[in-house]
């Protein structure tokens, strides 16, 4: 079955870097779209990043442009997000999903990881 | 950026009786090819997100038939006909027409 598993998450002075990964399994990884989104402690649902099927097209919320990347390894089918110049509002549960798309549109996520937790904090 | 606006945000309900929640975005969410590309998500107290309604009505494989999606436009509804114990959860509206950024609603916590 279709399923994503994130690592990497931790505890974090401010200013450091951390390397989220979500390795998928059950489909196809490299024909689907795929995002990060966290959700900080007791909040909401916040959308972090998108990268396309093929990489080439990277998008990313205001309150983490320049300072994340989101990448991809097709052939060892896992997802990656950089996180630089970290800050205590990052301070989130980070989820991985499989994106959607219907022939026409990509309109965001459908299978979502059990995802990891990272602690910005001196 | 569009903004999803749900209403309420808590949702006391009695076992077996209907339950709906509102979400209203700022703008038409209604794309170009006339898909509306609207979601609705449930997160069950320690879990991750799952989606249960993509494209205004449509349900996701394995969600019971209870759940039901419908709106237009900038107003759209999430109705669960009869609550059971395992419906408790925070629902969240998403939409995915005019992004970047996708953008989530606050979530509308169903209680029993």
């Amino acid at each position: 079955q279709v399923r994503l598993v994130e690592s990497g998450g931790g505890v974090v002075q401010p200013g450091r870097s951390l390397r989220l990964s979500c390795a998928a399994s059950g489909f196809t990884f490299s024909s689907y779209a795929m995002h990060w989104v966290r959700q900080a402690p007791g909040k909401g649902l916040e959308w972090v990043a998108v990268i396309s099927y093929d990489a080439v097209h990277k998008n990313y919320a205001d309150s983490v442009k320049g300072r994340f990347t989101v990448s991809r390894d097709d052939s060892k089918n896992t997802l990656y997000m950089e996180m630089n110049s970290l800050r205590a509002d990052d301070t989130a549960t980070y989820y991985c999903a499989r994106d959607t798309f219907d022939g026409v549109r990509n309109y965001g996520m459908d299978v979502w990881g059990q995802g990891t937790t990272v602690t910005v904090s001196s | 950026e569009v903004v999803m606006t749900q209403s309420p945000l808590s949702l006391p309900v009695t076992l077996g009786q209907p339950a709906s929640i509102s979400c209203r975005s700022s703008q038409s969410l209604v794309y170009g090819d006339g898909n509306t590309y609207l979601n609705w998500f449930q997160q069950r107290p320690g879990q991750s997100p799952r989606r249960l309604i993509y494209k205004v009505s449509n349900r996701d494989s394995g969600v019971p038939d209870r759940f039901s999606g419908s709106g237009s436009g900038t107003d759209f509804t999430l109705k669960i006909s009869r609550v059971e114990a395992e419906d408790v959860a925070v629902y969240y509206c998403m939409q995915g027409t005019h992004w970047p950024p996708y953008t989530f609603g606050q979530g509308t916590k169903l209680e029993i």
